[in-house]
């Protein structure tokens, strides 16, 4: 069963820092693409980031461009979301979901994880 | 950028009602639109992808069609587990969301 497990979630202050991570199982990780969406409380989904299945390529959307780094461990089927001079709008559920290639969609997604930014 | 934008933003139908929720692109993007449905409090769920396939172990009551910058999603026959908010996703250039479109009961 393929699962995908966020973890890293909190309450940090503006201008702070946070490392999400996401645990992969029940399938080949280093196979995979993989993104990070977030949804902004009582909001519709956006998406944050992707990282291609070796790790080459790597997008950001320009809402977090140059304040997110997305980065993967393959040899710990392990994804990661590191968050720097966090805004009061980055306060969303952070998901993880696989990507797949051919079909060009998220095809399985974690639980997500909740990130606050507040004073 | 392309934008998603979805209609309408929520509506009200009974259970066995034909339902249509429209997307339209900001720019042509082929076919590369995928649907899904989100319950509260529960990760996304994808539906069909690149317009008009049906994602394994999705019912064959949802479908999806157009091209180019209109598209659709029908539910045949609306069911009690369909009540849920729907998500347009273009996947030409990146990825972007549809604002999302809330199905609940009349």
């Amino acid at each position: 069963e393929v699962q995908l497990v966020e973890s890293g979630g909190g309450l940090v202050q503006p201008g702070g820092s946070l490392r999400l991570s996401c645990a992969a199982s029940g399938f080949t990780f280093s196979s995979y693409a993989v993104n990070w969406v977030r949804q902004a409380p009582g909001k519709g989904l956006e998406w944050v980031s992707y990282i291609s299945s070796g790790g080459s390529t790597i997008y950001y959307a320009d809402s977090v461009k140059g304040r997110f780094t997305i980065s993967r461990d393959n040899a710990k089927n392990s994804l990661y979301l590191q968050m720097n001079s966090l805004r009061a709008e980055d306060t969303a559920i952070y998901y993880c979901a696989r990507g797949r290639i051919r079909e060009r969609d998220f095809d399985y997604w974690g639980q997500g994880t909740l990130v606050t930014v507040s004073s | 950028d392309i934008q998603m934008t979805q209609s309408p933003s929520s509506l009200s139908a009974s259970v066995g009602d034909r339902v249509t929720i429209t997307c339209r692109a900001s720019q042509s993007i082929s076919s590369y639109l995928n649907w899904y449905q989100q319950k509260p409090g529960k990760a996304p769920k994808l539906l069909i992808y690149a317009t008009s396939s049906l994602q394994s172990g999705v019912p064959s009551r949802f479908s999806g069609s157009g091209s180019g910058t209109d598209f659709t999603l029908t539910i045949s026959s609306l069911q009690p587990e369909d009540f849920a908010t729907y998500y347009c996703q273009q996947s030409f250039i990146l990825w972007t969301f549809g604002q999302g479109t809330k199905v609940e009961i009349k």
